[in-house]
């Protein structure tokens, strides 16, 4: 499967700023998607992020609040802007590897102080 | 209505029995099931998907899907304690985007 290193690992931020999350991708992929784990919840999409397009967010998020770019098929960025403590939650990336599914990075936990 | 249905648990099985975890989901049109797990601080790991009717087994995992019942489940024989973690349901819809149920915690006592 695709192996995907997504870095920061863990961020304490103040409130008010922003943080950028990486993702790179060991293989070229067409779709790339940004997910919020909320403490003790599953799994919500922010946005897909496709490489030369603007992306697509779900109902709820907005790109003033959740930039994201795309450069190239390998990596995304995706930050979180303005931030407050309704923010902290964990970050992950994920692809979707016709052979092998949907894989996820490691996740970046995001604390809001 | 939820998208995607799991009994949040927590469910508790001895070592050594048959765990079941089960799901079920709204939008008739979907396309790809799958099962992730994802331990306490980790990233889900996909570890069963299934697309066609019927069950499909790896090792002790079997993934059995009724797409009449809009109904997917999870069969875990010989428990093991290594197997407590939270299981997730997912599903693609026709988009091809994954909705996950909100997940079932699973312990296994030795």
């Amino acid at each position: 499967s695709a192996v995907i290193s997504q870095k920061p690992s863990r961020d304490i931020c103040q409130r008010g700023t922003s943080l950028t999350i990486q993702c790179q991708v060991d293989s070229q992929v067409t779709m790339m998607f940004w997910y919020r784990q909320q403490p003790g919840q599953s799994l919500t999409l922010i946005a897909t992020a496709n490489q030369g397009s603007e992306a697509t967010y779900e109902s709820g998020f907005v790109i003033d609040k959740f930039p994201i770019s795309r450069p190239n098929l390998t990596f995304s960025t995706l930050t979180v802007s303005n931030m407050s403590p309704e923010d902290s939650s964990i970050y992950l990336c994920s692809v979707d590897s016709v052979s092998y599914g949907y894989t996820f990075g490691s996740g970046t936990r995001l604390t809001v102080v | 209505q939820k998208e995607v249905e799991q009994n949040s648990g927590p469910l508790s099985v001895p070592e050594g029995a048959i765990a079941s975890l089960n799901c079920t989901y709204s939008d008739r049109g979907s396309q790809s099931f799958f099962w992730y797990r994802q331990y306490s601080g980790k990233s889900p790991e996909l570890i069963m998907s299934i697309y066609s009717n019927g069950d499909k087994e790896d090792g002790r995992f079997t993934a059995q899907l009724n797409k009449a019942s809009q109904y997917v489940s999870l069969l875990i024989r010989d428990s093991q304690p290594s197997d407590s973690a939270t299981y997730l349901c997912a599903v693609t819809n026709a988009g091809n985007m994954l909705t996950f149920g909100g997940g079932t915690r699973l312990m296994v006592k030795p």
